[in-house]
């Protein structure tokens, strides 16, 4: 149990909508990273906040786009939605104050696009 | 070339044997990670190492700096075992981790 929930679990949305994923960190983890895992491969990382500013991005268009909010959870968002971004959608949080921050894991949210 | 390399792929083995999942990686980091997904995508955090060696039962890190590879053993391995292990690596001074593809372990009884 890592204290991290994401929603919802499953989604499936067509061609060209939009589409809203959440994420519930801990208390006081104010750093999120948000990540793509296509079938059969690694996490990408698609963009971190820190603080409700995004704080780095990955190769990704600005049709991904995200938000955090004081209490500790976030948002991210897609427009236009492609077939290919049908993956599993990671959230990971992290506790400040540690030299090396561990980061909390998401169950994830599966998104299919057709 | 990826950043992260893991070898084996797939691995298959009987209950009681010993793993070894190996990591390489080419750039500059501050951490590694190994972590564990099951099949339903959650991910955990076994595993945060910056040097030598951390034991948390029967699971083994080990980091080689200079050589860029970590490793990852399972002793007296279980079925339970069975789930796709993750090395990632986390670059400088960010928190963005750069993941490798994954080791899919299964054990058989």
């Amino acid at each position: 149990e890592t204290g991290v929930t994401q929603s919802p679990t499953h989604l499936i949305k067509t061609r060209g909508q939009q589409v809203t994923l959440r994420c519930s960190s801990q208390s006081g983890h104010n750093t999120v990273s948000w990540y793509q895992q296509a079938l059969g491969q690694g996490p990408q990382f698609i963009f971190q906040y820190y603080r409700e500013e995004e704080n780095g991005r990955g190769n990704f268009p600005p049709r991904f786009s995200g938000l955090q909010f004081p209490n500790y959870s976030s948002e991210l968002n897609v427009n236009a939605l492609e077939l290919d971004d049908s993956a599993l959608y990671l959230c990971a949080s992290t506790l400040p104050g540690l030299s090396l921050n561990e980061q909390f894991f998401g169950p994830g949210t599966r998104l299919t696009v057709l | 070339k990826n950043e992260v390399e893991q070898s084996p792929q797939n691995l298959t083995a009987q209950e009681g044997e010993f793993i070894t999942i190996n990591c390489s990686y080419s750039v500059g980091i501050s951490a590694l990670h190994w972590l564990q997904q099951h099949p339903g995508g959650g991910i955990v955090s076994l595993f945060m190492l910056s040097s030598g060696k951390k034991k948390h039962g029967r699971l083994i890190a080990t980091i080689n700096i200079q050589e860029k590879h970590s490793s990852l053993h399972i002793t007296a391995s279980h079925p339970r075992d069975s789930a796709v292990y993750i090395c990632a690596v986390k670059k400088g001074d960010t928190d963005k981790l750069i993941f490798g593809t994954g080791t899919r372990l299964q054990v058989f009884p």
